[in-house]
């Protein structure tokens, strides 16, 4: 299994302003994934942050509003930039892939519960 | 639009009954599914998980069963527990063998009453 500390675990930000979240794996992973969940909504992937290379975004998300920065395999960043209300959500960072049980199911940090006033 | 669809936001079911949480999919490349369990201000947890090769899984209370062809699987949890009150998620995969991105469902918030 794999531990993941998210950082921070909740923030209010004001609009126009820019929010990095950290997501700290104690073992090296794979494959490393940041997700959104806006309220009442299914987990969407926002992109798979690639070790080394830019991160992979999926449809509707994009580098400059959500980049994403992967300097190892145990860490990553995802900054939510330029923020508005409709970006307060609930931002998760998920990891698969070394092995074990991390090849057959994927485990999430804690989240970050994210406030856009 | 959504390819793995939860249709009950919300289940109760009584202590010690059995809860039956559904879950169906459009894609027919999915091949690997898994449920996760998620309480307030926590990630989500994985539960149970069951391949495309398979039709059942079961481990202690929990059981996942699967219909290919009905693009259909259900967790059944027997008996309920106080404690199993959560947003349960279902989700699906295209990996294979390597576990990749995951599709997610709307969620299923369960009650459990004492």
């Amino acid at each position: 299994s794999a531990v993941i500390s998210q950082k921070p675990s909740r923030d209010i930000c004001q609009r126009g302003t820019s929010l990095t979240i950290q997501c700290q794996v104690d073992s090296q992973v794979t494959m490393m994934f940041w997700y959104r969940q806006q309220p009442g909504q299914s987990l969407t992937l926002i992109a798979t942050a690639n070790q080394g290379s830019e991160a992979t975004y999926e449809s509707g998300f994009v580098i400059d509003k959500f980049p994403i920065s992967r300097p190892n395999l145990t860490f990553s960043t995802l900054t939510v930039s330029n923020m508005s209300p409709e970006d307060s959500s609930i931002y998760l960072c998920s990891v698969a892939g070394t092995g074990g049980s991390m090849n057959t199911e994927a485990f999430f940090g804690q989240g970050t519960r994210l406030t856009v006033v | 639009d959504q390819q793995v669809k939860q249709n009950s936001p919300s289940l109760s079911v009584q202590e010690g009954r059995i809860s039956i949480l559904n879950c169906d999919y459009t894609n027919s490349m999915f091949d690997y599914f898994l449920w996760y369990k998620k309480y307030p201000a926590e990630g989500p947890t994985f539960l149970i998980s069951i391949s495309s090769i398979k039709d059942k899984n079961e481990d202690g209370r929990f059981t996942v069963f699967l219909n290919k062809s009905a693009k259909h699987l259900s967790l059944h949890i027997v008996p309920s527990q106080p404690g199993d009150s959560a947003v349960y998620f279902c989700a699906a995969s295209e990996g294979g063998s390597t576990l990749g991105r995951l599709y997610f469902g709307r969620g299923t918030q369960l009650t459990v009453w004492p």
